[in-house]
């Protein structure tokens, strides 16, 4: 069965400091993998789409196929990036989202 | 992206009564869905809206429990019936056939407290 596995509940970093917030996923076929972030008392918004590769307020993520993974990476935390993340994977030939469990990050000054 | 809206934002309940949430875009979308997202935990897809026939639910999920309407590709209704405090979650619409098409795009959810 499809799944995305996010192993973190809970990160906390430093202003400045690198971070990763890990993503694994499980599926058989073409994946397309996403990030989403909650702010607090904001809706669930896209971050990144790993279709696009692009660099989102700092943010980057690489599909690494071989590791079935979607890790997330920011080379200096920011406390504005304090937030809640969710992993999310389509399936090919589907519009439906699977999501991680999420992880919490927070960023202290 | 597209403005998406939900009423009510949030409520509080009785056991056994229903509640209908509504889901507004301002702009016509190609799929409609609805998630939940219980206590703590991550978002479940209910099911997907399909304009003018029967959703399509994910396995757990039933009609006679979570009746819902897309009478156009601007509005969805979802009902949770015969509410238990288990029901007690944040709804979510979303939607997605605007671009980048490959994008899902969410409304900001309503609060159900069932006691």
């Amino acid at each position: 069965a499809q799944r995305v596995t996010q192993p973190e509940k809970l990160l906390s970093v430093f202003k400045g400091a690198p971070v990763e917030l890990k993503c694994n996923y499980s599926y058989s076929g073409s994946p397309e993998l996403f990030w989403y972030v909650q702010y607090s008392r904001q809706r669930l918004q896209l971050l990144l789409r790993h279709i696009s590769r692009e660099s989102i307020k700092g943010f980057t993520a690489d599909l690494n196929k071989g590791e079935t993974s979607f890790h997330l990476k920011k080379p200096f935390a920011q406390e504005e990036d304090s937030a809640m993340y969710y992993c999310a994977l389509k399936m090919g030939g589907s519009e439906k989202l699977v999501f991680g469990k999420g992880t919490k990050l927070t960023v202290n000054p | 992206s597209a403005v998406i809206s939900q009423k009510p934002s949030r409520d509080i309940c009785q056991r056994g009564t229903s509640l209908t949430i509504q889901c507004q875009v301002d702009s016509q979308v190609t799929m409609m869905f609805w998630y939940r997202q219980q206590p703590g935990q991550s978002l479940t897809l209910i099911a997907t809206a399909n304009q003018g026939s029967e959703a399509t639910y994910e396995s757990g999920f039933v009609i006679d429990k979570f009746p819902i309407s897309r009478p156009n590709l601007t509005f969805s209704t979802l009902t949770v019936s015969n509410m238990s405090p288990e029901d007690s979650s944040i709804y979510l619409c979303s939607v997605a056939g605007i671009y980048p098409t490959d994008t899902q795009y969410f409304g900001p959810g309503t609060r159900l407290t069932v006691l």
